[in-house]
């Protein structure tokens, strides 16, 4: 069936960078994407990528695809006290599931100054 | 341009009462999803909404429905409410014309149940 996986903490010094890592399970899936959840409020489309490529990158966000091994990741650089929030993967399926994503249980990412 | 807008913010109902959220979805999106975020299951799709059908649904109860008005925009009505139901339920839009259409999520509503 369809599974997204996270891990579920991230800890990072400001300034470092931070990965955060995702598997999913939905081979047809055509695009994944990352979204940010901040306390008390909703998610925030981060970035997505289509499935026939390996990488994406948009100023500090590098995603990186492994279409083989379903893994995705999410790359920030320089990471700032701004940027501690929930950071959730999700995968889309096939063109059937359009509105419906599969989210991964969200890894809480947290900046130490 | 405004983003998506869900109101009211919070809700507290009592179990058994019913409940209807209200979502306005960015301009020009037709498809309006709604999803609902609790600490438990995570986030887990209730339904989609295109052009005013209902196009995909989720595995949850008959308790909840939707619509979609001409305009795009939605409802959700959650009826004989149980202490389960207490989550964010977070609306979603997109074009909705194609999957490369990234959806778009309000900060959503939070009902409490009593």
């Amino acid at each position: 069936g369809e599974d997204v996986e996270q891990s579920l903490f991230l800890s990072v010094r400001e300034g470092d960078s931070s990965v955060i890592n995702c598997t999913y399970t939905d081979s047809s899936s055509t695009y994944l994407y990352w979204y940010k959840q901040e306390p008390g409020a909703g998610l925030q489309l981060l970035t997505y990528i289509f499935s026939n490529m390996d990488m994406k990158q948009d100023q500090r966000l590098t995603v990186l695809l492994n279409k083989k091994d379903k893994h995705l990741s999410l790359r920030i650089a320089d990471t700032q006290t701004g940027d501690s929030a929930i950071y959730f993967c999700a995968e889309s399926g096939g063109s059937s599931n359009t509105g419906k994503l599969i989210f991964g249980q969200g890894t809480t990412l947290q900046v130490k100054p | 341009k405004a983003g998506v807008t869900q109101t009211p913010r919070y809700l507290i109902k009592t179990r058994g009462q019913q409940v209807t959220l209200s979502c306005s979805p960015i301009s020009g999106h037709r498809s309006v999803s709604w999803y609902q975020q609790t600490p438990g299951q995570g986030l887990q799709f209730l339904f989609e909404y295109f052009s005013e059908t209902q196009r995909n649904k989720g595995n949850f109860p008959g308790r909840f429905s939707g619509r979609q008005f001409s305009n795009s925009r939605s409802e959700m009505n959650v009826s004989t409410l149980e202490l389960g139901d207490s989550a964010l339920y977070l609306c979603a839009s997109s074009l909705g014309d194609r999957e490369a259409s990234p959806l778009h999520f309000g900060n959503g509503t939070r009902l409490t149940v009593t």
